[in-house]
């Protein structure tokens, strides 16, 4: 397996512009975390999906951020409109047991202008 | 609210020696805690698991311990090498949910 696929690595925007970040979890696990790093704040835990549906979004900043799982093997997370503060990396982890070890893939680094 | 705490200053350690790293939490009660090292540019990558009834794991050269009276876990790395220089951060989990410490930064110094 390829391990968790992330796209796009680098995005750079400006600001009120939508950004879409994607995740291709590893096939057969059945969690899906989104993560946001900076340096201020460390590794964030954003939402999760357990089995395609959203267990816990308390971590999303605010009604600007958005989360899908339209299937087991894609994810998105939707920023609209982005804001220079959104600027970070962005990780989506996947995972095979209930809080087990977490697969991440390589981030999302987002700058928005 | 749940607070992780790792140490915050890069930690320096001379090649061979044993690295020790600290985590520390207050206001929760995990069922197990994680390590996981990263490098630049990269996502973590899982290192070990150590459950809440779980006093030590071993894995090469790598050392966990758990104290959940004190609330905390220390992470030693024996016969440090420079190639083990790096971030390494501590995961807390209870039930399904997984949240992170900051991280400390290790430099082994050849």
């Amino acid at each position: 397996d390829a391990g968790v696929i992330q796209s796009p690595r680098h995005e750079v925007t400006e600001m009120g512009q939508e950004v879409t970040l994607r995740c291709k979890p590893i096939s057969g696990h059945d969690y899906l975390f989104w993560y946001r790093q900076t340096m201020m704040r460390g590794l964030e835990l954003l939402i999760y999906f357990n089995n395609n549906v959203p267990i816990d979004d308390s971590g999303m900043p605010e009604d600007r951020f958005s989360a899908k799982m339209p299937n087991a093997s894609f994810s998105t997370l939707k920023i609209q409109p982005s804001e220079p503060r959104d600027s970070a990396v962005y990780f989506c982890a996947s995972s095979l047991a209930r809080t087990g070890e977490l697969f991440f893939g390589e981030g999302s680094r987002l700058t928005v202008l | 609210s749940q607070k992780i705490e790792q140490n915050s200053e890069a930690l320096n350690i001379q090649e061979g020696k044993t690295a020790t790293l600290t985590c520390n939490y207050t206001n929760y009660s995990p069922a197990y805690l994680q390590w996981y090292r990263q490098d630049p540019g990269r996502g973590p990558v899982f290192l070990l698991l150590i459950r809440e009834n779980e006093k030590e794991k071993r894995k090469e050269r790598l050392k966990v311990t758990f104290d959940t009276t004190l609330k905390q876990s220390l992470f030693h790395i024996t016969a440090s090498q420079p190639a083990d220089s790096a971030t390494y951060l501590c995961a807390l989990a209870r039930d399904d949910k997984i949240i992170f410490g900051k991280g400390t930064r290790l430099h082994i110094l050849p």
